[in-house]
């Protein structure tokens, strides 16, 4: 069965680095996502990305964040210069089309601690 | 934004027993999707429901929207200890879903 699939698992840092999380979506899907969920908490949107160009952002999705599709595949999350409170599990999800019923596919995360 | 409140904001229950999750909005919901996500993973979507009163099951689980479309409720029938983890609902009226806080479920054998 198709799955979107992100590395790093885990990716330690220390604050003010750069970190770029990556995620492959399901290959003829056409929407993709950035959420992430604090420790515990609830799962927080943070970016659409549709036709190479974001769609809509959250308020956590500052100046410090970027996505990009380089290529036909890959989908990346850049947070430029991270901070103790970026520590979270960070999960790419997908879907097919930009209809506003049908569920994301979401990868297995990846989860980033800042030091 | 829309906002949907999720409770309670966890639940243990005895193995056997039922368990029912609420998903409240203060305005009419387009569609409510259900996601699981068990300890340590991912959110695995469940069901969509979209047109007011529907009710879907699987299996021990049924699901509920409000004839309002303003509410939205997950039952497990007879739990099971792989009924474990956090239950999600999330509002899909844009292209972005909105999650509520989650209902932790823990089970105990």
């Amino acid at each position: 069965e198709p799955e979107v699939t992100q590395t790093p698992s885990h990716q330690v840092t220390q604050m003010g680095q750069e970190v770029i999380l990556r995620c492959v979506p399901i290959s003829n899907h056409l929407y993709f996502y950035w959420y992430r969920q604090i420790l515990g908490q609830k799962v927080e949107f943070l970016v659409s990305f549709y036709n190479n160009e974001i769609s809509e952002k959250s308020e956590i999705f500052d100046d410090q964040f970027s996505v990009e599709r380089p290529d036909g595949s890959n989908f990346t999350l850049k947070i430029r210069s991270t901070k103790l409170e970026d520590s979270a599990m960070y999960f790419c999800a997908s879907r097919p089309d930009r209809s506003i019923t049908g569920e994301l596919f979401f990868g297995e995360g990846s989860r980033l601690t800042v030091l | 934004g829309q906002q949907v409140m999720q409770i309670p904001q966890y639940q243990h229950v005895q193995e056997g027993e039922d368990f029912t999750t609420y998903c409240n909005s203060s305005t009419t919901l387009s569609n409510i999707q259900w996601y699981k996500q068990r300890p340590g993973g991912h959110p695995v979507f469940l069901i969509q429901l979209v047109k007011s009163g529907e009710v879907k099951k699987q299996k021990r689980l049924t699901f509920q929207f409000g004839e309002a479309k303003k509410n939205s409720s997950l039952h497990i029938t007879a739990t099971q200890t792989t009924d474990v983890g956090t239950y999600f609902c999330a509002e899909g009226g844009s292209e972005k879903l909105v999650f509520g806080k989650g209902t932790k479920l823990t089970v105990n054998p």
